[in-house]
C-alpha cells in the first residue's frame, strides 16, 4: 500500500517555541492531506484539511494562527505549532489521499511534549 | 452530520476467543466504511474496508460486512491472538466535500495469553 512518512516521531520543546511536523507521501501524489490530534485514550479529532496549493480548511474551534498548515507540493504538508504551550502536548497524526481514492493513508504520528 | 458509534471498551479476552466489536453509523448517501488499528505509540493502519452495501472486508483473520439495513459494520475475528491487542477504530468517509474520515471513539482490545 501507499506510504506516508511523518517526522519527527516525537519531539520535546520548551514553552513558547514553535515546532514543525512534516508529512510526506512517498509513492503517490497527495492531493489532500488531513491533520488530526489525538488525546490519550481518545479518538482522532480532525484539525484541518489541506489541498495542494490551497489554504487549509480548519475545523471549528481549531486556531488557524496557532496551527499553521502548509501544503505546497503534492508530496509534502507541514504542521507548525506556534508558541507552543503544555496544553498543546498531544499525538498529532497526518493522513494523505490522492484525488482518485476513497482511502486515506496515515503517518506514524508525532508525539509532542511541551515543557 | 455523519457519525460513527462503537461499542465502549476496554475489551479484554483470552487468546483464541471470538471477537466482536460493534460499529454503527449515521450518514447521508452511501459512505465507504473502514476499520483502522492503532498499536501503542503508532499511527493508524487500515485493517479492512468496504465500499458498498453487502461488501465484506477481510484481512488478517478479521472480517466486517457492510450492512445498509442496520447501518452497521461490526468487526469480527474467530480466534484472537495476543498480538491483536490494540485500539480499533471504525470510520466512514463522507462523499461530501473533501471526503473526510469520521471516526468512532475507538475500542481498546487486550488479549491475555
Amino acid at each position: 500500500g501507499a506510504v506516508v512518512s511523518q517526522h519527527p516521531s516525537w519531539v520535546i520543546c520548551k514553552s513558547g517555541t514553535s515546532v514543525k511536523i512534516e508529512c510526506r507521501s512517498l509513492d503517490f501524489q497527495a492531493t489532500t492531506m488531513f491533520w488530526y490530534r489525538q488525546f490519550p485514550k481518545q479518538s482522532l479529532m480532525l484539525m484541518a484539511t489541506s489541498n495542494e496549493g490551497s489554504k487549509a480548511t480548519y475545523e471549528q474551534g481549531v486556531e488557524k494562527d496557532k496551527f499553521l498548515i502548509n501544503h505546497a507540493s503534492l508530496t509534502l504538508s507541514t504542521l507548525t505549532v506556534t508558541s507552543a504551550h503544555p496544553e498543546d502536548s498531544s499525538f498529532y497524526i497526518c493522513s494523505a489521499r490522492d484525488y482518485s481514492s476513497t482511502e486515506a493513508f496515515f503517518g506514524q504520528g508525532t508525539r509532542l511534549t511541551v515543557v | 452530520g455523519d457519525s460513527v458509534t462503537q461499542m465502549e471498551g476496554p475489551v479484554t479476552l483470552s487468546e483464541e476467543a471470538f471477537l466482536t466489536i460493534n460499529c454503527t453509523y449515521t450518514a447521508t448517501g452511501y459512505p465507504s466504511l473502514f476499520w483502522y488499528v492503532q498499536y501503542p505509540g503508532e499511527g493508524l493502519q487500515l485493517l479492512l474496508k468496504a465500499t458498498k452495501a453487502d461488501d465484506k472486508g477481510s484481512n488478517k483473520g478479521f472480517e466486517a460486512t457492510y450492512r445498509k439495513e442496520t447501518t452497521s459494520f461490526h468487526l469480527e475475528k474467530g480466534s484472537v491472538q495476543v498480538s491483536d491487542s490494540a485500539v480499533y477504530f471504525c470510520a466512514l468517509t463522507s462523499f461530501q466535500g473533501a471526503q473526510k474520515l469520521v471516526f468512532g471513539q475507538g475500542t481498546r482490545l487486550t488479549i491475555n495469553p
